[in-house]
């Protein structure tokens, strides 16, 4: 089945204490992305990338970083998470970033820090 | 991207057609009409897309006015799991814009 596989799904995790989100897609897609949702504020991009090893900021980048070394995986690093980065992140995956193609969803990960 | 105004929410009778619309009307020539959904906290799906011409798929019907200054999504016989919350998108790049939406209840 095509699909984006995050993990975890749920994590609780204490401020400071550096922390990754994988992220997996199945489809041989070149863009991949990151992103939070917050309560009133919506889906903020944290980060994308439009193939191996080519990565770049989105709207929200502060206190993230990303790699791409092979085309399936794009994990999403917090090298010291803090409280407000509690939030409910996105995973996306497309065939390319732009014009005809859709985007694919994860299933979200729950990130709590404390 | 172009700016997208949608109505905060919206009811629709089970098994009625949901008809979304969708404001964008400093819309530019190159970019696309994106509409997605997010059922509670799962990620957004994405549902359908256009350019100019209206278009059809096995989930919507997307209908884009001839100055593509605005849009409906058409949900031809909702049922219960359509409830969700629609985001019209217009992009001609990287990143989704995903605004408020507009919140679907679908009632028995």
């Amino acid at each position: 089945e095509a699909q984006v596989t995050q993990n975890p799904r749920y994590l609780i995790t204490v401020t400071g204490k550096k922390l990754t989100v994988t992220c997996s897609q199945n489809m041989n897609h070149e863009y991949m992305s990151w992103y939070r949702q917050d309560p009133g504020l919506g889906l903020r991009q944290i980060y994308y990338s439009m193939n191996v090893e080519v990565t770049d900021k989105g709207d929200v980048p502060e206190g993230y970083k990303v790699s791409r070394k092979e085309k399936r995986n794009f994990p999403l690093i917090l090298e010291s998470p803090s409280p407000n980065q509690t939030s409910l992140y996105f995973c996306a995956s497309s065939l390319a970033g732009t014009g005809f193609f859709g985007y694919t969803f994860g299933s979200g990960t729950r990130l709590t820090v404390v | 991207d172009a700016k997208t105004t949608q109505p905060p929410s919206m009811d629709c009778a089970e098994g009625r057609a949901a008809n979304l619309p969708c404001n964008h009307s400093t819309i530019s020539g190159n970019e696309y009409v994106y509409w997605y959904r997010q059922i509670h906290s799962q990620g957004p799906q994405y549902i359908i897309h256009g350019l100019k011409n209206n278009e059809t798929n096995e989930m919507a019907s997307l209908i884009i006015t001839e100055d593509r200054k605005s849009s409906t999504l058409i949900l031809p016989h909702a049922t219960l799991r359509d409830t969700a919350v629609y985001y019209c998108i217009v992009n001609s790049g990287y990143a989704l814009n995903f605004g408020k939406g507009t919140s679907l209840l679908v009632t028995p």
